[in-house]
């Protein structure tokens, strides 16, 4: 069985800070874990994806995220955020082996002036 | 310019009627699908198609019905028997859906409000 839960529904910095976004997940199989982002009344778009290549997976607009098998986390960060990263951020686990993709529930990310 | 269109973007309804939204990709992939997104929550599967004349049920298929006659379109039809439609709905593409594992390419969406 897959599921992925996003730890904050809600996550406030000030602009210039770091942004973390957590992620933890359960697979049966290797996963394919995604994050994507959905700025108000849009369409997702891709931000990263991870596929058992390299644990640290950069993505666009300046975020990254790292796989960790044995904490079963794959959170996202950026060094310095910007305003126009506020937005819905979604994790995603896929089976590899399987036929099933799981969104989590999202964290809205509000960045402060 | 490749990528998906949802259409509209906004819809009304009124209860006890039929409405059509339309998900056309030119991006050439096999694989399409149907999300509703409520607030607080994530996105669910509503139907997904792997190929031309094939498709299959997801998680929330009830009060919803599909086809998949062209391999670029994939309209989702939001019955009388769906009852609570009021949500944003999704369109996705992928290159295949056999492994599940590939990136899906979103569309604008289409906010079905119910009056």
């Amino acid at each position: 069985a897959q599921s992925v839960t996003q730890l904050d529904s809600h996550v406030s910095v000030s602009e210039g800070t770091p942004v973390l976004l957590r992620c933890n997940y359960s697979s049966s199989y290797s996963p394919s874990l995604f994050w994507y982002v959905q700025h108000p009344n849009k369409g997702l778009q891709l931000l990263l994806k991870y596929t058992s290549a390299a644990t640290l997976v950069k993505g666009i607009n300046g975020f990254e995220a790292e796989f960790k098998k044995s904490e079963t986390s794959f959170h996202l960060t950026k060094p310095s955020a910007h305003m126009s990263d506020a937005a819905e951020y979604f994790c995603v686990v896929s089976n590899s082996g399987g036929f099933k993709t799981i969104f989590g529930a999202g964290t809205r990310l509000f960045v402060k002036a | 310019d490749g990528g998906i269109t949802q259409s509209p973007k906004y819809l009304f309804r009124k209860e006890g009627q039929n409405v059509t939204l339309s998900c056309e990709q030119n991006l050439n992939h096999d694989a399409m699908y149907w999300y509703r997104q409520d607030p607080g929550q994530g996105l669910r599967l509503i139907y997904y198609s792997q190929i031309v004349n094939d498709f299959q049920k997801g998680d929330i298929a009830e009060g919803y019905s599909v086809s998949r006659e062209k391999k670029e379109s994939f309209p989702l039809t939001v019955t009388s028997a769906q009852k609570n439609p009021t949500a944003f709905y999704l369109c996705a593409s992928s290159i295949e859906s056999s492994r599940f594992a590939d990136t899906q390419y979103f569309g604008p969406g289409t906010r079905l409000t119910v009056l």
